[in-house]
């Protein structure tokens, strides 16, 4: 059964990094075509696409923030971290964490399994 | 990057009705697109990818097409449990942009 859960603040003070943990279980990210995403979504609001790392390491950030978001995994632990400096008010969203496999077949990337998400809120 | 654009934003409709959920691309994205359904305080379901393939255990009413540029998501006969929000999303090219949504409400 694949599980994703996401750890960190509720809430942060503008211009601090936040750290978010994603601590999965269920599969492994050192198996050929497995990727963990990030995705948020301010309240009210479509989804926004963040970042992805894959099972070789590598890694692929949003155009728009790709100057304050690092994304980094530790395979043993089941885990992939989020960091995303200088937060904002406008920062303030729910993120999930996401498994994402790349389908041979298609040539892209499913988004299907997700946590819960976390609701972080960026205020002073 | 790519915008998507859904339309309608807002759509009522009846139970047994059938909806059409268009979404169009800035730039051509061969046929990577998915659809996703989400309902209040829980994260995006995968429905549909490639962009007509149905997503393990997702009902046979839901059915998507298109290729290029513009993209539909047909539900043939709504039930109860469908009033939600919808999301397409281009997987084409990184950042995978999302579509604003259509919020679909019971008439």
């Amino acid at each position: 059964q694949v599980t994703l859960r996401e750890t960190g603040p509720a809430l942060v003070r503008p211009t601090q990094t936040l750290t978010l943990t994603c601590t999965f279980s269920g599969f492994s990210l050192s198996t050929s075509g497995m990727c963990v995403s990030w995705i948020r979504q301010p309240p009210g609001k479509a989804p926004e696409w963040l970042a992805r790392i894959d099972w070789e390491d590598d890694k692929s950030y949003s155009t728009s923030l790709k100057t304050r978001l690092t994304i980094s995994k530790d395979t043993s632990k089941k885990q992939v971290v989020l960091t995303m400096t200088n937060m904002d008010p406008v920062d303030t969203a729910t993120y999930f964490c996401v498994r994402t496999e790349y389908d041979y077949l298609w040539g892209s990337y499913r988004h299907h399994y997700w946590g819960q998400g976390t609701l972080v809120t960026v205020s002073s | 990057d790519i915008q998507l654009t859904q339309s309608p934003s807002f759509l009522s409709a009846s139970v047994g009705d059938r909806v059409t959920i268009t979404c169009r691309a800035s730039q051509a994205i061969s046929s990577f697109l998915a659809w996703y359904q989400q309902k209040p305080g829980k994260a995006p379901n995968l429905l549909i990818y490639a962009p007509s393939t149905l997503q393990s255990g997702v009902p046979s009413r839901f059915s998507g097409s298109g290729s290029g540029t513009e993209f539909t998501l047909t539900i043939s006969s709504l039930q109860p449990e469908d009033f939600a929000t919808y999301y397409c999303q281009q997987l084409n090219s990184s950042p995978f942009t999302f579509g604003q949504g259509t919020k679909l409400d019971i008439k």
